[in-house]
């Protein structure tokens, strides 16, 4: 039982132009949401966040949307550039849950930025 | 970037060896993860631990123990292992757990293979 997910595993997208992850969730209980990138044999890096408490947050060239009644939330990287090719994943948890914040990961979208 | 090491980086064993996974931390974070990274599963939580000698069971915690002695040290033991075991896994640390919404931040993982 996938209670994050992303349906698209791929997506490229010339540079200069821009790329929209999507992310779906099935648990009304989370609240809060996070977008990690992934390169190959590194670690995931937490990119941006957004609380259920908001509809958009911006950081740079990163904008996440959370769309509460829809349980849909988007990254859009504008404008993209090839250092953005990596894999995306968005988690989501639920604060104030009990001793730790514990993360559930979508399946990642690999997103490819081409010249 | 956060001082997340984790050792071995790379292992192959045999079915029926135990393993064992160290993550070390120079944060001073008080809470710890252990992840596992697997195809069409994205990231899924095995164990974590809210301080020295405080752990408890993630989604996927058969067949895992885990011990924390200290706080700059979390221990990933694979008792028996199985090729069901084969899997990237990752070491995060956060500053905060549930009442903060803070990020985690992963360590750069360990790829183990059981023959």
């Amino acid at each position: 039982d996938q209670q994050v997910k992303q349906n698209s595993p791929s997506l490229s997208v010339q540079e200069g132009r821009i790329s929209i992850l999507n992310c779906d969730y099935t648990n009304s209980m989370f609240d809060y949401f996070l977008w990690y990138k992934k390169y190959p044999a590194e670690g995931p890096t937490f990119l941006i966040s957004i609380s259920s408490i908001k509809d958009k947050n911006e950081d740079g060239r990163f904008t996440v949307f959370l769309n509460k009644s829809a349980k849909h939330l988007s990254l859009h990287i504008v404008p993209s550039q090839p250092g953005d090719s990596a894999v995306y994943f968005c988690a989501a948890s639920v604060l104030y849950s009990g001793t730790a914040s514990k993360l559930t990961f979508g399946t990642g979208t690999r997103l490819q930025v081409t010249l | 970037d956060a001082g997340i090491t984790q050792s071995p980086r790379h292992k192959v064993t045999e079915t029926g060896t135990p393993v064992t996974l160290r993550c070390h931390q120079t944060e001073n974070h008080r809470y710890m993860y252990w992840y596992r990274q697997d195809p069409g599963h994205g990231l899924r939580l095995i164990h974590y631990s809210y301080g020295v000698k405080d752990t408890d069971k993630g989604e996927v915690s058969d067949g895992y123990s885990v011990s924390r002695s200290k706080t700059e040290d979390f221990l990933l033991t694979l008792e028996s292992a199985t090729s069901s075991q084969t899997s990237v896994y990752f070491c995060a640390i956060s500053e905060t757990g549930t009442d903060g919404g803070q990020p985690q931040h992963f360590g750069d993982g360990t790829r183990l293979s059981i023959l």
